[in-house]
């Protein structure tokens, strides 16, 4: 069963602080790993796609990196508006009909404060 | 539309009572899904739709829940003799099996979800 564990659940910055959210994960075969921000009342508002270990992608202050067992999203000089929840989920392989379900971490609690 | 849109945005309704929530795709979207997400957990699959295969209800917590979709359109999720228990955000999320330019194949676009609360 895919599994994803994502710490700490809660972090507090202050801005220009900068820090790292860690997302460890255990999937059969990955096809993709999501990250997502979740505003209070929203849904999750898509950010990054990362398929291969090593591979980085950058977002304004946001930077997602992936390795075999855990991906990291970077947060650099942060401002209040990055106050979120930040979702991990990674994605399987599966056989022709198996539905291409997101599997969920809890997700990280950030609050950035002037 | 440019995103997808849930309907309605909150519930309330009785314990017993049925519920129908629904979902408007991103308009050329094949894939759908409906998600819940409880009160300080991560979001749960429930089901999939992609096109005019036969959906994945494998995710579904009990006979209570069903869901329908016509072609690659609306999708309704619906609840029969709700629970407490099933008051949670669902949240439906479409995508396309279309590589677009910095998003990555078959991204999950998200709604903004219904909330539902059972007295």
């Amino acid at each position: 069963e895919d599994q994803v564990t994502q710490s700490p659940e809660a972090l507090r910055l202050q801005e220009g602080e900068s820090s790292s959210l860690n997302c460890s994960y255990t999937v059969s075969g990955l096809r993709g790993l999501f990250w997502y921000r979740q505003d209070p009342g929203k849904g999750p508002e898509f950010l990054f796609t990362l398929y291969s270990a090593g591979e980085e992608k950058e977002k304004e202050r946001l930077k997602a990196t992936l390795t075999k067992k855990e991906s990291f999203l970077h947060i650099t000089a942060p401002k209040p508006e990055d106050s979120a929840t930040y979702l991990c989920a990674v994605q399987a392989w599966g056989g022709a009909g198996t539905a291409s379900k997101l599997t969920f971490g809890t997700g990280t609690r950030l609050q950035v404060t002037l | 539309g440019a995103g997808v849109s849930q309907s309605p945005s909150n519930k309330v309704t009785e314990k017993g009572k049925d519920v129908e929530l629904r979902c408007d795709p991103i308009s050329g979207h094949t894939a759908l899904y409906w998600y819940r997400q409880r009160l300080g957990q991560g979001l749960e699959f429930l089901i999939y739709f992609q096109g005019n295969s036969a959906p994945d209800k494998s995710g579904l917590p009990s006979d209570r829940f069903s869901a329908e979709r016509t072609g690659e359109s609306v999708s309704t999720l619906t609840i029969q003799r709700t629970q407490q228990e099933d008051s949670a955000v669902y949240l439906c999320a479409s995508s396309s099996p279309l590589n677009r330019a910095g998003a990555g194949l078959e991204t999950q676009y998200f709604g903004p979800g219904t909330r539902l609360l059972v007295l």
